[in-house]
């Protein structure tokens, strides 16, 4: 069964800091990846997605993630932290038929 | 920018109740699914909806469970008798296509419902 495992269920950055929320995969067919974030009192919003080609994606936001299939990881990064990025982000694998299947989640906060 | 809607936004009802909770999904969408998340815990999946009829479902969507396409906009999904576990948020998302150029979900607002 495909499943996905968030390491940290907090992070907490400074404001320009570099961020970093950690995503792992567990796959046995090649997988379509997925990032998105969650605003209080607010839906998903997919910030990016990866399918095949290039394993490094763009989101919105500034957000990136690199889809790494040695390290079966799919890491999400920002350089400069904004407080408006402050949210609850959630990695997601797409299994079988269509049905998204969601990390725990890690709520990054963001100090100023 | 076409968006997935959901009503009401919040939903309380007594246990043993029927509610009914609305979306009306991106137009030109053809795939259609709820999820739940109960609050501090992760987004579960219910139900997929393809073509008027459910292409998948979880082991969460139990008999007491059920979705509609009532016309061709709103996309609903039923629950006969609330308890008390099903108090959550229920977020409706729809999509383009599957498996993947066209299969990015679009997520509604949700709508929480509290059971009492």
């Amino acid at each position: 069964a495909q499943s996905v495992t968030q390491l940290g269920s907090h992070v907490s950055v400074s404001e320009g800091a570099l961020v970093l929320l950690r995503c792992n995969y567990s796959s046995s067919v090649p997988p379509y990846l997925f990032w998105y974030v969650q605003y209080p009192n607010q839906g998903l919003q997919l910030l990016l997605k990866y399918t095949t080609g290039a394993t490094l994606v763009k989101g919105i936001n500034g957000f990136e993630a690199e889809f790494k299939k040695s390290e079966t990881s799919f890491h999400l990064t920002k350089p400069s932290a904004h407080m408006s990025d402050a949210a609850e982000y959630f990695c997601a694998v797409e299994t079988s038929g269509s049905r998204l299947t969601f990390g725990e989640g890690t709520q990054l906060t963001v100090n100023p | 920018e076409p968006e997935v809607t959901q009503t009401p936004s919040h939903q309380v009802t007594q246990m043993g109740q029927e509610v009914i909770l609305r979306c009306v999904p991106i137009s030109n969408h053809l795939y259609f699914y709820w999820y739940r998340q109960i609050l501090g815990q992760k987004v579960e999946f219910l139900v997929s909806f393809y073509n008027n009829e459910i292409s998948e479902k979880s082991e969460i969507f139990d008999d007491q469970f059920s979705v509609e396409r009532p016309d061709g906009s709103n996309f609903t999904l039923k629950i006969r008798s609330t308890k008390l576990e099903d108090s959550a948020m229920y977020f409706c998302a729809s999509s383009a296509g599957l498996a993947g150029v066209k299969s990015e979900q679009y997520f509604g607002p949700g709508t929480r419902l509290t059971v009492t």
